[in-house]
């Protein structure tokens, strides 16, 4: 099975700040990586898949790079509305999910 | 729009079956575009995959739930099913059942997700 990992495993950001999170897997996955976002109480918000393609309706504020093992979420400029815990998984095999990165004040 | 609602028993006791269903509009369980999955979430804590069945009736599950768990579909209702038995307080977690696109073979994620059902294990 491939593992993914996830750093940092939180953060503390401001309003306008720049936000880059880390997810690698354990063997190659080519751009099979997705991205989720999640708030409290809420079912995760698929946010990027292949790696770097933009779900539809989701801000261009977000963006996502990499390939192989080693892959990016990028927030370029962060909004109160960004505050939540954030997701990689990849779609190579079997659907397994980053531990998750969360991201607040 | 494509939605997703789960449904089943919040309270299990340990060494029972735990036993949700999820029901489907604005799309088909017989699609052959997607797999149908169950996510499930312990309090606190991040997503583990389940396991997803496909509109043929294929499975795949989590190695590490996979003598427990069955995943079904019902055509006739537009639905699938998990079933996960001998459950313990571990298997205590909201369950989200999601639908795992592709578009042309190239697969694009989970873009529709049920509002997530809490089930306790608990005697």
């Amino acid at each position: 099975d491939i593992q993914m990992t996830q750093s940092p495993s939180s953060l503390s950001a401001s309003v306008g700040d720049r936000v880059t999170i880390t997810c690698r897997a354990s063997q190659s996955i080519s751009d099979y990586l997705n991205w989720y976002q999640q708030k409290p109480g809420k079912a995760p918000k698929l946010l990027i898949y292949g790696a770097s393609t933009l779900q539809s309706g989701v801000p261009s504020r977000f963006s996502g790079s990499g390939s192989g093992t080693d892959f990016t979420l990028t927030i370029s400029s962060l909004q109160p509305e960004d505050f939540a815990t954030y997701y990689c998984q990849q779609s190579y095999s079997s659907p397994f999910f980053g531990p998750g990165t969360t991201v607040d004040i | 729009q494509v939605q997703l609602q789960e449904s089943g028993p919040g309270l299990v006791k340990p060494s029972e079956t735990l036993s949700l269903t999820c029901s489907i509009s604005g799309a088909s369980v017989t699609s052959n575009t997607c797999y149908w999955s169950w996510i499930r979430q312990p309090p606190g804590k991040g997503l583990e995959w389940v396991g997803h069945v496909y509109h043929s009736g294929s499975t795949n599950y989590n190695p590490s739930l996979t003598s427990r768990v069955t995943i079904s579909l019902d055509t006739s209702k537009n639905q699938f099913s998990l079933k996960l038995n001998s459950v313990t307080a571990a298997d205590t977690a909201v369950y989200y059942c999601a639908r795992d696109m592709y578009v042309e073979t190239v697969p694009i994620g989970f873009d529709y997700w049920g509002q997530g059902k809490l089930v306790i294990v608990s005697s």
